[in-house]
């Protein structure tokens, strides 16, 4: 099976940089996905890493190591507007995206 | 686009009765997956479709669940008879492909109570 681990909270100042990890554990996987949720809303989707190192997008950007098991979310220049929660998920084997239980992000003036 | 459309967005109703979930994916997608959410257990995903056709469900708790997809353009779940701890957020997703690399859409969701 696969399982994601990832904090439950985290805080952080508004223009500061905050980066959300997740640890994750599957016998075969093609990538790691990152989706926003506001307010229990639809989820959307932040970003992908199918290889191993960092991909940029806008303010945000997200980190794979493959060997270590082991990916992050990285906001910078945070807004109050990014006070949500963050979910990693993985693409497994066979087309299932498995989301990990969600960090919620509280961006304080 | 319209994005993906759900209804009802809220459900209330009582504990033994029939709930029928809708949606309607983004037009040209042909992946459709069932997700739902509570506080305890998360994300959790029922069940995916590709091209129509149901690919995984082992994610659905019970028999009482049961999904459908009979064309490209609607789903739908069903819970018969639903019970208190089927009171979740269930969300439907829809995707360009299947596969690693395609983002999911997803729609607003439906809120069902159940007492």
């Amino acid at each position: 099976g696969q399982s994601l681990e990832q904090p439950s909270e985290v805080t952080a100042v508004e223009g500061a940089i905050v980066q959300i990890n997740c640890t994750y554990q599957t016998s075969g996987f093609y990538g790691l996905s990152w989706y926003q949720q506001h307010d229990g809303g639809a989820p959307t989707f932040l970003s992908y890493n199918a290889l191993d190192g960092l991909e940029e997008t806008g303010r945000f950007s997200s980190f794979l190591s493959r060997s270590d098991s082991y990916g992050y979310l990285l906001l910078q220049e945070l807004q109050m507007k990014d006070s949500a929660s963050y979910f990693c998920a993985l693409w497994g084997v066979g087309g299932k995206l498995i989301f990990g239980q969600g960090t919620e992000l509280s961006v304080k003036p | 686009d319209a994005g993906v459309i759900q209804s009802p967005r809220h459900e209330v109703t009582e504990m033994g009765q029939e709930v029928t979930l809708r949606c309607k994916p983004i037009s040209g997608h042909n992946s459709l997956f069932w997700y739902r959410q509570t506080m305890m257990r998360g994300l959790e995903l029922l069940i995916y479709f590709n091209n129509n056709v149901p690919i995984d469900d082992s994610g659905m708790p019970e028999d009482r669940f049961s999904a459908k997809m009979p064309n490209a353009s609607f789903s739908t779940l069903k819970i018969q008879p639903s019970e208190p701890r089927d009171s979740a957020v269930y969300f439907c997703a829809s995707s360009l492909e299947s596969g690693y690399n395609s983002p999911l859409h997803f729609g607003n969701g439906t809120r069902l109570t159940v007492t």
